[in-house]
């Protein structure tokens, strides 16, 4: 399957500060990546899919302009949180999917934000 | 809403084997069973995923009923290391998008 490489893997930031997020599909080509939420004790949750070349898709009450998708390569995509504020803090993890192998998804390690 | 339905939290003891259920009654034709898990602070891990027939690989073994109303993700040798959440998920392949239940938190005891 492929392999994810997702940086930084814990982030401490001030509130009002913007922070990027980095996910690397290391052997695979990713045309699609996802960008995924989870609060402590829950879940993960969809935050958007990451399309090449073009706009991210956002789920329903994810702000496009706070949280910011570029997919600007087969092989990397960034989540920037865009003047943060505590209630961001969170695990954030990303993923791709190994199209043709039908292994289901491979995700990053995941990044703690933690907005202080 | 997910579609399948996990118990919350199951024990084991290390050695033996873990048998984690999940039920998920409005499966349609087509769509697969996944299992991930995630350990503690970490991203999940794809374990196993089946359609109609029971599958293994070196990780688990997954038992799909006849009906495939239900399944078991077997891991037959518990070691403390899979102590993690479980998530069973149905979905038509990889590249759809994935709905995350709750999951069951697997404990390992010595």
């Amino acid at each position: 399957g492929a392999v994810v490489s997702q940086h930084p893997s814990w982030v401490i930031c001030k509130s009002g500060t913007s922070v990027k997020i980095e996910c690397r599909s290391l052997d695979f080509q990713a045309t699609t990546m996802f960008w995924y939420r989870q609060f402590p004790k829950q879940s993960l949750m969809l935050m958007a899919t990451s399309n090449e070349g073009s706009k991210a898709t956002y789920e329903q009450g994810v702000e496009k302009d706070k949280f910011l998708i570029n997919h600007a390569s087969l092989t990397l995509s960034t989540l920037t949180v865009t003047s943060a504020h505590p209630e961001d803090s969170s695990f954030y993890i990303c993923s791709v999917t190994n199209q043709g192998e039908n292994y289901g998804y491979t995700f990053g390690s995941g990044t703690r934000l933690t907005v202080v | 809403d997910a579609k399948t339905t996990q118990p919350p939290s199951m024990d084991c003891a290390e050695g033996r084997a873990a048998n984690l259920p999940c039920n998920h009654s409005t499966i349609s034709g087509n769509e697969y069973v996944y299992w991930y898990r995630q350990i503690h602070s970490q991203g999940p891990q794809y374990i196993i995923h089946g359609l109609k027939n029971n599958e293994t690989n070196e990780m688990a073994s997954l038992i799909i009923t006849e009906d495939r109303k239900s399944s078991t993700l077997i891991l037959p040798h518990a070691t403390l290391r899979d102590t993690a959440v479980y998530y069973c998920i149905v979905s038509k392949n990889s590249n759809y998008q994935l709905i995350w239940g709750a999951g069951t938190k697997l404990i390992i005891k010595p």
